[in-house]
């Protein structure tokens, strides 16, 4: 079993939908937990942070984390075509030298 | 961009020569790290360095060397480039006193 496991897709929305991503994972010692947007040909750049189980919000972005299911999620609502890309889930234990695992990615379409 | 510049953007090689990737930061950041994108396999690390002259393997280590001789800059070496070598390249540093990853812009490599 990988270690985290998420979703390739592709998944591609009508403008305005309401988007869930998701990753489940197996290490419990993982506390921390990403959400990277990565555009095509660029370099991913973080969207939310989350330390707790329960919701972060930020703005049209909702972070979800379930440690008891160990499962995350990303909402994202109203979406924008600018929201096209691929997004990327990722988590770390705080030791080990802050190292990350990342989940494979789903790429996200919003047609306008 | 967390004041990350990766150099070269894009490179075209040959199998067998040897090929030098350069991440330079301007903040002061402790770790740094190394990953290759591909399609199917999301972000690897390949390895990481938590400080001058302190560095560490990754998952995908084999056929990688890396050095750090100042704290600004982390250099990953293919001593012999091979073509599963072809891939895209980027540099993360830690964020201080965060568990938060940022990254480069990305190389782009490609080993004929």
């Amino acid at each position: 079993q990988k270690e985290v496991e998420q979703d390739p897709g592709p998944l591609s929305v009508p403008e305005g939908a309401i988007v869930s991503l998701n990753c489940t994972y197996s290490n419990s010692a993982f506390q921390y937990f990403m959400w990277y947007r990565q555009y095509s040909r660029k370099g991913p750049e973080l969207l939310m942070y989350t330390y707790s189980s329960g919701n972060k919000e930020d703005g049209r972005f909702t972070a979800q984390v379930d440690k008891s299911s160990k499962y995350i999620s990303l909402f994202i609502r109203d979406s924008q075509p600018s929201d096209s890309a691929t997004y990327l889930c990722a988590m770390g234990s705080g030791g080990s030298n802050y190292k990350l695992t990342f989940g494979k990615g789903t790429l996200l379409t919003v047609n306008p | 961009d967390a004041g990350i510049t990766q150099s070269p953007r894009h490179k075209v090689t040959e199998t067998g020569t040897p090929v030098t990737l350069r991440c330079h930061q301007t903040e002061n950041h402790r770790y740094m790290y190394w990953y290759r994108q591909d399609p199917g396999h999301g972000l690897r690390l390949i390895h990481y360095s938590y400080g001058v002259k302190d560095t560490d393997k990754g998952e995908v280590s084999d056929g990688y060397s890396v050095s750090r001789s100042k704290t600004e800059d982390f250099l990953l070496t293919l001593e012999s480039a091979t073509s599963s070598q072809t891939s895209v390249y980027f540099c993360a540093i830690r964020g201080q006193g965060e568990n938060i990853q940022y990254f480069g812009a990305g190389t782009r490599l490609s080993v004929l």
